[in-house]
């Protein structure tokens, strides 16, 4: 099953910050957040597994709650490079669904100067 | 170091023909993922090759099939082309199957009409 992410959308102006969040219904063994701007590939930001430590370089970080099968990404004092399409791509433990990531439907952050 | 590559870029193609898919992938990765991306949706996985075997599938038809070869590039190859098949077709290599980080290609953008 997908995850779902929240919000659908977020328009921000320079400086400010961001939660997306990215929630399972089935019990995650890893959390991998994606950016995707426009006609390209989607570049890997950073990835989370159980049992694992809350990940962040720079002004991007996440965190991983394994009881909550939720994941949030936090973006703080947001740049116009953060504009894009967001996704987190959920790994499941057992056989082979370690490595087949599914991804939720996107968040779209559009950053405004 | 190289990226992940994969080619051709762009390609149309008619209903009812085939289509082989390429990528190569990232030095020192042995895993290779491809997902199906249509327009405004997020990647969806079709399968997993490690180290030249499948490692998991998802929810596609058989006439979706791969290869991966000796030295970890991959093929997609997509039989009796439907209208619906058009998309972005992402590869992503990695150090391992299980729980590694996906870094993707540019993607294989298909059009069939």
């Amino acid at each position: 099953q997908q995850p779902v992410q929240s919000p659908q959308a977020v328009i921000l102006r320079e400086g400010e910050d961001a939660v997306i969040n990215c929630s399972s219904s089935k019990a995650l063994y890893s959390v991998h957040w994606y950016r995707q701007k426009h006609g390209e590939a989607p570049v890997f930001l950073m990835i989370l597994l159980k049992g694992g430590e809350q990940k962040g370089h720079e002004k991007i970080s996440a965190s991983f709650n394994e009881k909550k099968q939720q994941s949030s990404l936090y973006l703080t004092a947001s740049q116009l490079s953060y504009s894009g399409t967001y996704f987190c791509g959920t790994g499941h433990a057992g056989g082979t669904s370690y490595g087949k990531l599914t991804f939720g439907q996107g968040t779209i952050l559009t950053v405004h100067p | 170091e190289t990226g992940v590559t994969q080619s051709p870029t762009h390609l149309i193609k008619t209903r009812g023909q085939q289509v082989t898919l390429r990528c190569s992938s990232q030095s020192g990765h042995n895993t290779v993922s491809w997902y199906q991306q249509a327009l405004g949706q997020g990647p969806q996985f079709i399968f997993q090759y490690y180290r030249e075997e499948e490692n998991g599938r998802g929810n596609f038809p058989p006439r979706f099939s791969g290869l991966q070869f000796p030295n970890y590039s991959s093929e997609l190859n997509v039989n009796a082309l439907e209208l619906d098949d058009s998309a972005l077709y992402l590869c992503a290599s990695s150090w391992r199957a299980t729980g590694g980080t996906q870094y993707f290609g540019p993607g294989t953008r298909l059009t069939v009409l």
